[in-house]
């Protein structure tokens, strides 16, 4: 059974960092694309980031790029984000989700997320 | 950036109605169209890729068109487990991967 299980979320303040993990089974990890969704509260979804399964492919939403980091531990079954210069307009349901073989396949699976709340 | 129009933004049929959502790409994106449905407190689930392809498991009352730039999903004879949002995702140009900006469909 795919499982797929985030953590890492938290309340932070403005400015600061964070790290989000994904915590992969249930599948070859090291074959899949992975990415990072996220959902403020009451809206839509917004893809964040992905990465292809070998990290030769890495790209971001333009709303985090320059701040946000993606990454994968292939020998961990996981997948991060790592987070800077958090405003309040970050405050969201973060979600990681597997891909396929190349990132431009859609998402199968999905974690329950793990909630970021940026305020002072 | 390849954008996403959703239509409607929301939708109000009965059980057993016909329900259509469209979406719109700002460009050529072929076939190269997810859709995605959300139940409240709950991961968005696949349900079609690429444009017209049910995934294994989604109900044939499930459909969906369209190729280019305009695309439909249609649920036909609603059914109560139905009641959800629903999003496209264009998966013809990374990055972004970008999603429309959902349609909820709620009960009337």
């Amino acid at each position: 059974e795919v499982q797929l299980v985030e953590s890492g979320g938290g309340l932070v303040q403005p400015g600061r960092s964070l790290r989000l993990s994904c915590a992969a089974s249930g599948f070859s990890f090291d074959d899949y694309a992975m990415h990072w969704v996220r959902q403020a509260p009451g809206k839509g979804l917004e893809w964040v980031s992905g990465i292809s399964w070998n990290s030769g492919s890495i790209g971001y939403a333009d709303s985090v790029k320059g701040r946000f980091t993606i990454s994968r531990d292939n020998a961990k079954n996981s997948l991060y984000l790592q987070m800077n210069s958090l405003g309040p307009e970050d405050t969201a349901l973060y979600y990681c989700a597997k891909g396929g073989m190349t990132t431009v396949t859609p998402f199968d699976y999905w974690g329950q997320g793990t909630l970021v709340t940026v305020s002072s | 950036d390849i954008q996403m129009t959703q239509s409607p933004s929301s939708v109000s049929p009965s059980v057993g109605d016909t329900v259509t959502i469209t979406c719109r790409a700002s460009r050529n994106i072929t076939s190269w169209l997810a859709w995605y449905q959300q139940k409240p407190g709950e991961a968005p689930k696949l349900l079609i890729f690429p444009a017209s392809s049910l995934q294994s498991g989604v109900p044939s009352r499930f459909s969906g068109s369209g190729s280019g730039t305009d695309f439909t999903l249609t649920i036909g004879s609603l059914q109560p487990e139905d009641f959800a949002t629903y999003y496209c995702q264009q998966l013809h140009g990374f990055p972004p991967l970008t999603f429309g900006g959902g349609t909820k469909v709620q009960i009337k």
